[in-house]
């Protein structure tokens, strides 16, 4: 069954270090996410692209956060200058068709830790 | 406004029983939609019924939805050890993003 993939599974980083995290969408998906979750909170949208644009945004996807397909294969997710608030798992997930008919796949997450 | 609020927040039942976890929302929705997420894993999408469906089934899930009232149910039947893990709805409008609750933690006890 084809699968979201996440690189790396897990990213220590110094406070003010720019990180990027990485996700190859399924092939033939046109949407792509990112979605945190701090730990034992609940899972929050940070961010949806389409046709190689931001299509939403939530309030915690500020200036410091972009999200890019580089290559036609990879999305990524970066964070310019990362504050200790910013620990946590971070999801990508792909998608046929958006959100009206199908769900979600989701990778198994980049566990970010800052220190 | 929050989407998908879920109750209980924690259920604990014996192998074998039903387990019933309940969401509720408060705008409307496109779809609504369940995930699973074993601890310290990624989210796996379980079923999605539409805002003009009422129930629907998938195995042992059953989901329904309830537009009057903003609320759905997921009832698991017939519970394994395996089922052990958080389950979130999330819902979906015509904003191209899906909306998490804080998810239920089920155990299921052998």
């Amino acid at each position: 069954e084809p699968e979201v993939t996440q690189t790396p599974s897990h990213q220590v980083t110094q406070m003010g270090q720019e990180v990027i995290l990485r996700c190859v969408p399924i092939s033939n998906h046109l949407y792509f996410y990112w979605y945190r979750q701090i730990l034992g909170q609940k899972v929050e949208f940070l961010v949806s692209f389409y046709n190689n644009e931001i299509s939403e945004k939530s309030e915690i996807f500020d200036d410091q956060f972009s999200v890019e397909r580089p290559d036609g294969s990879n999305f990524t997710l970066k964070i310019r200058s990362t504050k200790l608030e910013d620990s946590a798992m971070y999801f990508c997930a792909s998608s046929q068709s958006g959100v009206a008919n199908y769900g979600y796949t989701f990778g198994s997450g980049t566990r970010l830790t800052v220190v | 406004s929050q989407q998908g609020e879920e109750d209980p927040q924690a259920l604990s039942i014996q192998e074998g029983e039903n387990a019933t976890m309940n969401c509720s929302y408060k705008t409307s929705i496109n779809n609504l939609q369940w995930y699973r997420q074993n601890s310290g894993r990624g989210l796996v999408h379980l079923i999605l019924i539409r805002s003009n469906e009422r129930e629907k089934h998938s195995g042992r899930l059953r989901v329904t939805l309830d537009t009057s009232k903003k609320s759905s149910s997921l009832l698991i039947t017939a519970s394994r050890a395996a089922d052990t893990a958080s389950y979130f709805c999330a819902s979906g409008n015509r904003d191209d993003k899906i909306i998490f609750g804080k998810g239920t933690r089920l155990h299921i006890l052998p």
